[in-house]
């Protein structure tokens, strides 16, 4: 099994509608990220969370909420979708230790018709 | 905000040849500098990083320069092979005890010519 298990890997939603995407590790780490890829835009921060009661916004959290269910699961809801939130949208995590990278999920691409 | 800059977005080589990616940071306080590979369908994964209080850091054929002065760090890939195609990203956070968030680069694209 993956690190890091991002669910679902492909979704189609109308525009107006609620979805959430979902994501769970089996790292044990306390720090978690949601992360959005756009063509020639990189990566950027949506929200994070360093443990289950600190939940912070990153540079493009505006029409995006999460919840931290638990240690292990960390889920990102778009509240009313818009065309413009189509894109590629990651979760990672982040040990404590100073040798540990992030671990990044496979990805759930989300398009908005 | 920390804002990094990374050139070139697409990058060309032949087999064999070496690859050069830059990246610029604007924070100073910025002291963790890693380097992510990411391959069609899947996630960025990390492939080699740097902190600030070194210079340079090499694994096999990767290896990472850092310019604390200039606030500038390179990713440097020798003897290229077809497998190192992919997109790399570059990133910059500052690491703290309470917790870190990366800031990366736009990315760019590398092809390997066989």
């Amino acid at each position: 099994d993956a690190d890091v298990t991002q669910t679902p890997r492909n979704r189609i939603t109308k525009t107006g509608k609620r979805i959430m995407l979902e994501c769970s590790q089996t790292k044990g780490h306390d720090r978690m990220y949601w992360y959005r890829q756009d063509p020639g835009l990189g990566l950027r921060l949506i929200y994070y969370s360093f443990d289950v009661k600190d939940i912070n916004k990153g540079e493009i959290s505006d029409g995006y909420s999460v919840s931290r269910q638990a240690q292990a699961k960390f889920s990102l809801s778009l509240e009313s979708a818009i065309p413009n939130q189509t894109a590629l949208y990651f979760c990672a995590t982040r040990g404590t230790g100073r040798e540990n990278g992030y671990t990044f999920g496979s990805g759930t691409r989300l398009t908005v018709v | 905000g920390e804002n990094v800059e990374q050139h070139p977005s697409t990058l060309s080589v032949q087999e064999g040849d070496s690859a050069v990616i830059k990246c610029t940071y604007s924070d100073s306080a910025s002291n963790y500098f890693p380097w992510y590979k990411q391959e069609l369908g899947k996630g960025p994964q990390l492939i080699i990083d740097i902190r600030s209080n070194v210079g340079e850091k090499k694994d096999q054929r990767i290896a990472v320069t850092l310019n604390k002065t200039a606030k500038h760090f390179s990713l440097h890939i020798t003897e290229t092979q077809p497998e190192d195609s992919a997109v790399y990203f570059c990133a910059a956070s500052i690491s703290r005890s309470s917790g870190d968030k990366l800031t990366f680069g736009t990315g760019t694209r590398l092809a390997v010519r066989p």
